[in-house]
Parts: structure tokens; sequence; C-alpha cells
């Protein structure tokens, strides 16, 4: 039981520079959702999804696109890399009807 | 708009001493309320949930929480720590709206020494 991948695990970026971070679950979940992970800062909500097709902004967006062409994959997509997206981004699901959200491991992100 | 305050960025316990880490939240109704565990290296594992009924809440690992409404506040505790504990915790609350959305808090990272 996989649960929530995400590849890679570990990437370093130039300035400028676009990559995909991809994110699979094999659950079966509607909701999906992006969090950026900076020290002190806790999570903060990038994107998510409700379900294949339907996806909206969370609190940070800016720099960052998503899509949801199927139930169990939902790529953050930078299209010109920043310093400032140098930080642990985390793929989460959830189930309708449930309310845990069950993490993927990170991907650990520099931008230089 | 839902928020959550970690107060304390480090906790350092002995092993074996009992531990809370306090959180408070802001919300305009009764909110679901979470306690995540993120070990080094690692993603957030569910501790405990509350959204309804009796307000002391049992999680795994040995854990447990107590919501307060008249604090507006979600503390965790543990009677006995174990070097294994050693870990960030993160508080959330979440969205009661429909899409449960957690806003989480800016973590505590628990330091435990022998």
């Amino acid at each position: 039981n996989a649960g929530v991948t995400q590849t890679p695990k570990f990437r370093i970026l130039k300035i400028g520079q676009s990559m995909t971070l991809q994110c699979t679950q094999d659950m079966n979940h509607n909701y999906m959702y992006w969090y950026r992970q900076d020290p002190g800062m806790g999570l903060k909500l990038i994107y998510y999804s409700v379900g294949a097709g339907i996806t909206d902004k969370g609190e940070v967006p800016n720099g960052y696109n998503v899509s949801r062409s199927t139930t169990e994959d939902f790529p953050l997509r930078l299209e010109l890399a920043a310093p400032s997206q140098t930080s642990v981004y985390f793929c989460a699901s959830r189930d309708r009807g449930s309310t845990e959200a069950f993490f993927g491991q990170g991907t650990r992100l520099t931008v230089v | 708009a839902q928020s959550v305050t970690q107060p304390d960025i480090h906790i350092t316990v002995s092993e074996g001493a009992s531990l809370e880490l306090r959180c408070n939240y802001s919300y305009g109704a009764t909110p679901y309320l979470f306690w995540y565990v993120q070990s080094p290296g690692q993603g957030l594992q569910l501790l405990l949930k509350y959204f309804s009924g009796d307000t002391l809440v049992q999680g795994i690992k040995g854990f447990e929480a107590e919501f307060k409404r008249s604090q507006s506040s979600f503390n965790l505790r543990k009677p006995s720590v174990h070097w294994s504990d050693a870990a960030e915790y993160f508080c959330a609350v979440g969205d009661t709206g429909g899409s449960y959305i957690p806003t989480f808090g800016r973590g505590t990272s628990l330091i435990v020494h022998p």
C-alpha cells in the first residue's frame, strides 16, 4: 500500500529553470493538496484540488501551477524557479467524507 | 480566517518526564482540530483529531489532547516521553465548511534528553 508518493525526493535547480514535482496517490482520494514547509513557518497551502479537473489557489500560489487530469495525480509546476521557492514541498490527499489527510514524504527543493 | 498559534518553538524534556505542547486556534465556529507529528526527513503523520463530543481525545503512541472551547486551546499531552518521541509537532485547524483544508501552526520541535 504505497499511499502518497512524491518524486523526486531532492532537487537542485538554477534560477529561471522549470520543473515539475510529481505526486500520485493510490487511495482513490478526491481531495489533494500541495503545501510548502519553511523553517519556523509551518506548512503553507499552495494549491488544492477537490477532484479531477478542479483546482483552486491556496494561501501562497504565486510562482506555481497545478493540474489534475486524473484522480491519482496532482503535479506541481514551477515555471521560473526563484531562490524564494527553496523549501520542502509536501503533497497530501484526503478521502471525501473523511477529515484525515495523508502526506507524502516530501520533496526538498533548493534554488541557487 | 482560521489560524493556529503554537507559542513554543522548542521544548526540551527528559526521557520519562511528562509533556504538554500548547496550541491555540482562531475559528468562527466549532473547529476540527488535529495534531500531526513529523519525524526527521519524513512526512506528517496524524496523531489524533477532534471533531465533536468528548473533549479529551486519545491518539496513537500514547498521546492525548484536550479541547477547551473557553480557552480556544487544544493542547497535546503525554504522561511519559520516550526518546523516540523527539520530532516536530504540528497543530492544525480544519475548515468545517466542506473542503476541510487544514491550516497549520508553525510547529514545536521536541527534544528529548536521556
